[in-house]
Parts: C-alpha cells; sequence; structure tokens
C-alpha cells in the first residue's frame, strides 16, 4: 500500500526553527508537495520537490531525500499566524497526489 | 484575481436529503477535483475530471455523484446524506497532471448533516 507518515501534533515557540518530518512508501514517485493549512481553510502550495536537495523559499525550505522516502520542512523564524497543519502529498506513478494526515503545529509565545 | 470559489461555504442538511455543493474556478485549468477532508485527517480524493474525462475512485460510495459542464464549473451531488458524510469538501484545479501540477484548492464547503 501506499503510505505517508507525519508526526500528529508538535509545538515551537514563536522567533524559533522547527522542522516537520515526512516519511514516504509509495508506488513510484513523481514529486512532493508541502501545503499550509489553516483550521477551517483550504490548504495552500508551500513548495514542491522533485530533485534531491533543499529549496529555499523566505522563513520556508523544503527538503528531499529519494533514496531515503524522506522530506522536512523547515520553518525559521517562527510568528503565531504559521500556527496550522502542514500536509505533505507525494505525486505517485499515476500522477496521483497521495496525502499525509498533516503535522499541526502549535506556536506559544 | 484568478481564483477557485466554493458555494456555499457552510451546508446544513437533513439525513437522507440530496445538497449539491458546487465550484467554479477562473484559472481555465483542465483538471478539477473534489476532496472530501475530515477533521485532522488527509483530504481523501472522491473523483477528478481531466477535460470531460471522468474518473471515479475506486472507494468512492455511489452515493457521491459529479458533473462539469463545462471548464469552469463541477458539481458534487450526494444524493442521500449520511451523518458519516459530514465533513469539509475541497474543490481543487491544477492545469494539467504530471510531475508538477500544483493543486490550487477553494475555501472548502463545510457540510453538516442533521
Amino acid at each position: 500500500g501506499q503510505n505517508i507518515d507525519q508526526p500528529t501534533e508538535m509545538t515551537a515557540t514563536e522567533g524559533a526553527i522547527v522542522q516537520i518530518n515526512c516519511t514516504y512508501q509509495t508506488s513510484g514517485f513523481n514529486g512532493l508537495f508541502w501545503y499550509q493549512q489553516h483550521a477551517g481553510e483550504a490548504p495552500t502550495f508551500l513548495s514542491y520537490n522533485v530533485l534531491d536537495g533543499l529549496e529555499e523559499k523566505g522563513r520556508f525550505s523544503s527538503f528531499l531525500s529519494r533514496s531515503k522516502g524522506y522530506s522536512y520542512l523547515l520553518l525559521k523564524e517562527l510568528q503565531m499566524k504559521d500556527s496550522a497543519s502542514y500536509l505533505c502529498a507525494v505525486v505517485d506513478s499515476n500522477y496521483q497526489l497521495i496525502w499525509g494526515a498533516g503535522t499541526k503545529l502549535i506556536i506559544k509565545p | 484575481d484568478a481564483m477557485v470559489i466554493q458555494n456555499p461555504r457552510y451546508q446544513v442538511t437533513q439525513f437522507g436529503k440530496p445538497v449539491t455543493l458546487s465550484c467554479s474556478q477562473t484559472l481555465n485549468h483542465n483538471v478539477m477535483y473534489w476532496y472530501q477532508q475530515k477533521s485532522s485527517q488527509a483530504p481523501k480524493l472522491l473523483f477528478h475530471y481531466y477535460d470531460k474525462d471522468f474518473n471515479n475512485e475506486a472507494d468512492t460510495p455511489d452515493n457521491f455523484q459529479s458533473r462539469r459542464p463545462n471548464t469552469s464549473f463541477c458539481f458534487l451531488d450526494i444524493r442521500s446524506p449520511g451523518l458519516g458524510d459530514a465533513a469539509m469538501y475541497l474543490c481543487a484545479t491544477s492545469r494539467g497532471q504530471g510531475t508538477y501540477n500544483e493543486q490550487f484548492f477553494g475555501p472548502g464547503t463545510r457540510l453538516t448533516v442533521l
């Protein structure tokens, strides 16, 4: 079967750095997305990785290792508005998006 | 601004009473998706259209139907809602399907079944 694993919940402090991990086992791989979802709202796109390495975009960075089936999302200089769920999603060999259940990130002052 | 619009944002229906959710897009994207998302769970793909080609997920209940009359609009019909169908329903679009095709989401419709 296809599986995406993320921690259910994480807590971090305002101004700090947090890393949210995602491991995947899918039938094929055609890229990995990270989405942010605030409570009661739709997911919004954060990043896309298809090659190994780090992609940096402002305070957010995303890393991919295809050989390990592993990605992480790194959030720097955390702000209260970063409190949200972060969903990892992998494009499989059929170009279907396989979603993780998301990691709820709680930011404390 | 180009966007994905869903109406209504909140829908209340009674057990067994049919309901229709709508989605429209101004992005001129070829692919439209319907997802069901329950609290703290991953979005679950119900079906998608590539242009007029309809693709139903194997585990989508027959109670759920969809129509795409044109490029811009897509509808989700729930013929006989049960209590277990209470969820957020998300519509999304993408330009195509392939290695990099970001999905753009509408704000969702939260369905309550009484």
